[in-house]
């Protein structure tokens, strides 16, 4: 099965500063979602990247596939207390036919403290 | 508001009692996923539902864990005799197929359902 390490766990920033999230996955990724979460509260979508060298962004946040496919990185740029909270990678295994079904594998997360 | 909602939001009961939960979808999705969240631990996939029909259980569903669509709108997740490691944050997700199988690509989650089994 296919597993996500997140680094680092936890991140304390000074707000306007940069920052990088890394996601590294023990198989090939066909489909890399990024989403953020604040405690106690449901999963918010940002971006999904599904080719090698792919990157997106949103805002202040840029998220990159790397070319050989095995690990996602997310950048904020001049942080805001706003950007707090928890940020996960999840994976989405195809089958063969390179379906897409939807079933996440999750990180366990990074979460991310801005201090005003 | 036409996001995935969930409910209850909270939930405290004790050992051995059943319990619930409801999800309605974004109301053209025709795919539907439940996820359960432990607290510092990613989602980690349950069962998911192509309009009415269970297409796929993960093993961390138990025999006392059932899940229902059945007319392809909301769901239902019941958990029989709860035990105190059934407490979690209870996801719901749904997203749209293209094509007939293939994902547009975004999962759409609600707030969550939070079970405390005491």
């Amino acid at each position: 099965s296919q597993e996500l390490e997140q680094s680092p766990q936890s991140l304390i920033v000074q707000e306007g500063k940069n920052l990088t999230i890394n996601c590294t996955s023990s198989k090939t990724l066909y489909g890399l979602y990024w989403y953020k979460q604040k405690y106690g509260e449901g999963l918010i979508f940002l971006m999904m990247l599904q080719k090698g060298g792919e990157e997106k962004s949103h805002e202040k946040i840029t998220a990159k596939l790397d070319e050989k496919k095995q690990q996602s990185s997310l950048h904020i740029t001049a942080s805001q207390p706003s950007h707090a909270g928890i940020y996960l990678c999840g994976a989405d295994p195809k089958n063969a036919g390179g379906t897409s079904y939807g079933k996440l594998t999750f990180g366990q997360g990074t979460i991310l403290t801005v201090h005003p | 508001d036409t996001g995935v909602s969930q409910d209850p939001r909270h939930k405290i009961t004790k050992r051995g009692q059943n319990v619930t939960f409801r999800c309605d979808p974004i109301s053209e999705h025709n795919r539907l996923y439940w996820y359960r969240q432990t607290l510092g631990q990613g989602p980690e996939f349950l069962t998911y539902f192509q309009n009415e029909a269970q297409l796929e259980k993960s093993r961390l569903l138990s025999d006392r864990f059932s899940a229902e669509r059945p007319k392809g709108s909301f769901s239902t997740l019941e958990i029989q005799r709860t035990e105190q490691g059934d407490s979690a944050m209870y996801l719901c997700a749904s997203s749209r197929t293209i094509s007939g199988t293939a994902n547009t690509g975004e999962l759409f989650f609600g707030e969550g359902s939070r079970l405390t089994v005491l």
